[in-house]
Order: structure tokens, then C-alpha cells, then sequence
């Protein structure tokens, strides 16, 4: 079964520090990788997304970043702001997508205090 | 470009009671799908339409659950009986194909809680 672990669960950290989140997955072959934000009360919205074949991407104070070696991701978060409190989706697309459906995580909550 | 419109933005029933959901997605979008998130998870395709026809509903509870888009823009998702464990978020969301390139833009969700 296709899996994706999303890791902390929850994070608390102060206006002004970095911070990372990780994603590991199973879903193997796949074709991209995507993370989410969703902030409370709203869809989650893209901010960016990786092929297979690539190794970094940024949008922003956003960067994420892909070993499909060891199956992994992570989003790191420059200069957190407190609009960045939200939840963290990392979002999986199989090879054979129409086949088989999208692997969501279950999400990290980041809260960026003052 | 306006987004994908949902309502109504919060639903509270009673157990056995039915409710309906409604989703106007992005003008030309050619896919739709309704997704439900618990709390505390991420979400899960309940159904995928391509147009005004089902590609995937293998997760939709089909006793109790049913959806349409009869003319390929507008689509409803209905509930009848609800239980206490439908209590979640629905989230619509479109895409231009079904291809999975195509990005899938979500609406603001329908937060549905069950007594």
C-alpha cells in the first residue's frame, strides 16, 4: 500500500527562525511530488511541485527538496512569518495517476508564534 | 481567474439526516473531485469525474453517499443517511485534465459536523 509519513506531527517555532518538515514516502515509481499548505478553515493551496528527476525547488521563502533515492522530502521555511502558521501537506502522484490515486500525508501543523 | 466555489461553508445536522454539498469549479476545468478530510488526517478521493462522467468512485461509500455533475461544470455530493463519523471537511477540487501534470486547485471546503 502506498504510504506517506509526514514528520513532526506539529511544530512551534518563533517568528523569524527556519524550520523543516520532512515527507517520507513509499509510492514507487512515482511521476511528482507536491507540497501543500492549508491554512485553518481553508483548500490547501500548491507550492511546489517536483518531478522525479529533480532535486530542488523554491517558491519564495519556500524550498523543498527530493532524494527519490531514499524516498524522501523535505519543505524548509526561511525567515518564518507569522502568516506561515498552517498545515504542511506533502501530496504524492504515482506513475501510473488515472491507475492509482494520490497519496496525501496526514500533515504537519506549524505555528509560528511572536 | 476566480477559484473553485463551494457551499455552503458549514453544515451542522443530525445523525440520519440528509445534506447536500455544492461545487462550481474553475471556468474550462475538465475534472472535479470531492475529497474528505477528518481531522487531523489528509485527504481522502471520495470521487473523480472526467467531464459529466465517473472515473473513480471506488472510495465513495455508495450506501450512503452520491454524486453528480450532470452537465459537466456544476457538481453536488449528497448524504443520506448521515452518521456521526461523516463529520469532516469536503473538499472540491478541479483540474484541467486528468493528467497528472495538471495541477488540482481546491476550494474552501464544507465543514460538516454530525450530532
Amino acid at each position: 500500500k502506498n504510504q506517506v509519513e509526514q514528520s513532526p506531527q506539529s511544530l512551534i517555532i518563533l517568528e523569524g527562525k527556519n524550520c523543516t518538515l520532512q515527507c517520507n514516502y513509499t509510492v514507487s515509481p512515482f511521476s511528482n511530488l507536491r507540497w501543500y499548505k492549508q491554512d485553518t478553515g481553508r483548500g490547501p493551496v500548491s507550492l511546489t511541485i517536483m518531478t522525479f528527476s529533480e532535486n530542488t525547488k523554491s517558491n519564495g521563502r519556500y524550498t523543498a527538496t527530493l532524494d527519490a533515492d531514499t524516498k524522501q522530502s523535505s519543505l524548509h521555511i526561511t525567515a518564518s512569518q507569522l502568516s506561515d502558521s498552517a498545515s504542511y501537506i506533502c501530496v504524492v502522484v504515482p506513475a501510473n495517476f488515472g491507475n492509482e490515486k494520490l497519496t496525501f500525508g496526514t500533515g504537519t501543523r506549524l505555528t509560528i508564534i511572536p | 481567474e476566480a477559484g473553485v466555489a463551494q457551499s455552503p461553508r458549514y453544515k451542522i445536522i443530525e445523525k440520519r439526516q440528509s445534506v447536500a454539498f455544492w461545487c462550481n469549479p474553475i471556468s474550462g476545468h475538465a475534472t472535479l473531485y470531492w475529497y474528505q478530510q477528518i481531522l487531523g488526517q489528509g485527504p481522502k478521493l471520495l470521487i473523480q469525474f472526467q467531464n459529466n462522467g465517473v472515473v473513480d468512485d471506488s472510495q465513495l461509500p455508495k450506501d450512503r453517499f452520491s454524486a453528480e455533475r450532470l452537465k459537466g461544470v456544476d457538481s453536488t455530493l449528497k448524504i443520506q443517511p448521515a452518521k456521526l463519523e461523516d463529520s469532516a471537511v469536503y473538499l472540491c477540487a478541479s483540474s484541467l485534465d486528468q493528467q497528472w501534470s495538471n495541477e488540482q486547485f481546491f476550494g474552501p471546503g464544507t465543514r460538516l459536523t454530525v450530532l
